[in-house]
């Protein structure tokens, strides 16, 4: 049983503003991945950090960012948002040096 | 674009029979994932199979991977109605940082 949580399961935004998503990690697992997923699309990959710091990114502008805390839980900050910004937002989290990682139920984001 | 593609993009089978779904990537990999999402919710893990493996089974479930073709397929056998979910293939790169990238995934219906 996964023990990532996101908060919060739905939010609609309007288009311009700003959107701050959370994600709690599985206990002992100091990575975690964002992921974006359009309808009908498979998940494409925004960022990961490990132990605070971003070590990989994917084909996201700048205005797509994010922390990772001391306790390993995680935010993603999305300003200016956009219309195409509209999709389920993923976390995942994985212990470092394993593959497996496992998924948090999701922000379905609505832009309006 | 993505570095995995699935085919085929729907399949609908009934209960009872062997469903086969296929996964092509891009580039050179270590491993390769296979994971499970009902509904738009999280993606649950079901396999990995190492770059130096060519099958693996987990219960109903047989994996292969063909380096030499850049392609790996998931079977699931004796597919029941609660098999019917969204299935994707996922690799890990190491390019300007870490990345993963799931393909479009196969969209299974296991008809009761």
């Amino acid at each position: 049983e996964t023990g990532v949580t996101q908060s919060p399961t739905h939010l609609i935004k309007t288009r311009g503003q700003q959107v701050t998503l959370r994600c709690s990690s599985q206990s002992g697992h100091n990575t975690v991945s964002w992921y974006q997923q359009a309808l009908g699309q498979g998940p494409q990959f925004i960022f990961q950090y490990y132990r605070e710091e971003e070590n990989g990114r994917g084909n996201f502008p700048p205005r797509f960012s994010g922390l990772q805390f001391p306790n390993y839980s995680s935010e993603l900050n999305v300003n200016a948002l956009e219309l195409d910004d509209s999709a389920l937002y993923l976390c995942a989290s994985r212990r470092s040096g394993r593959t497996e990682a496992f998924f948090g139920q999701g922000t379905r984001l609505t832009v309006v | 674009s993505q570095q995995g593609e699935e085919d085929p993009q729907a399949l609908s089978i009934q209960e009872g029979e062997n469903a086969t779904m296929n996964c092509s990537y891009k580039t050179s990999i270590n491993n390769l994932q296979w994971y499970r999402q009902n509904s738009g919710r999280g993606l649950v893990h079901l396999i990995l199979i190492r770059s130096n493996e060519r099958e693996k089974h987990s219960g109903r479930l047989r994996v292969t991977l063909d380096t030499s073709k850049k392609s790996s397929s998931l079977l699931i056998t004796a597919s029941r109605a609660a098999d019917t979910a969204s299935y994707f293939c996922a690799t890990a790169l190491m390019s300007g940082g870490f990345k993963t990238i799931f393909g479009a995934g196969t969209r299974l219906f296991v008809k009761a």
